[in-house]
């Protein structure tokens, strides 16, 4: 079954630094995976998705991530944190047509 | 372009009451989705719709959950009668279908809590 992980709870980072936000995946045959963001009372947002291709993704916000196949990894990361990217972020795989499945979230406080 | 519309955004009942909650999908979306998120966990996948049919619905507890997308467009979720378990936000989603798999687009969900 396809399934995803983020193992942190939650990534503490200072205003300017980069961050990183970690997610591992357990797919059969080829991971379509995805990153979103969800600000306080707000929905679910898409910030990018890896489906073949290069493996640095460049998405929203100037989030990318970085897609290791012999890792299983999909790395959320950003050069520079902002304040304002606080909010939780979750990672998710496709596991079928239209379906995804998302991990438990990481949640990213940047402090000034 | 509007975004999913999901009402009310708040509600607050008592146990074994019923409960109903609204989504509005983007309009030309012919994918409509309804997600479980308990508080500090990711969303899962209740039912999905393809225009009026409900091609996923394993994860929806049949017995007190039901929904409906009559037309194609706007879905109702409903709960008959509700647990203390049931607390928990439920998001409407939405997306083309024209892809394997696409983005979707969230609304900003449904806080219910069961006293």
């Amino acid at each position: 079954a396809q399934s995803v992980a983020q193992p942190e709870d939650q990534v503490n980072v200072a205003e300017g630094n980069p961050l990183t936000v970690k997610c591992t995946y357990s797919v059969s045959g080829n991971p379509y995976l995805f990153w979103y963001v969800q600000y306080p009372n707000r929905g679910l947002q898409f910030l990018l998705k890896y489906i073949t291709g290069d493996n640095l993704v460049k998405g929203s916000y100037g989030f990318e991530a970085e897609f290791n196949k012999s890792q299983t990894s999909f790395h959320l990361k950003k050069p520079s944190a902002l304040v304002s990217d606080s909010a939780l972020y979750f990672c998710a795989v496709a596991g079928g047509y239209n379906k995804l499945i998302f991990g438990a979230g990481t949640r990213l406080a940047v402090h000034p | 372009e509007a975004g999913v519309v999901q009402s009310p955004r708040y509600k607050i009942i008592e146990k074994k009451q019923p409960v109903a909650f609204w989504c509005n999908p983007i309009s030309g979306h012919n994918t409509l989705y309804w997600y479980l998120q308990n508080l500090g966990q990711g969303p899962e996948l209740l039912i999905r719709y393809e225009n009026e049919e409900a091609v996923d619905d394993s994860q929806l507890p049949k017995d007190r959950f039901s929904a409906e997308r009559l037309k194609g467009v706007d879905s109702t979720l409903k709960i008959q009668p509700a647990e203390l378990g049931d607390s928990a936000v439920y998001l409407c989603a939405s997306s083309s279908g024209d892809r394997v798999v696409g983005e979707q687009f969230f609304g900003p969900g449904t806080r219910l809590t069961v006293l």
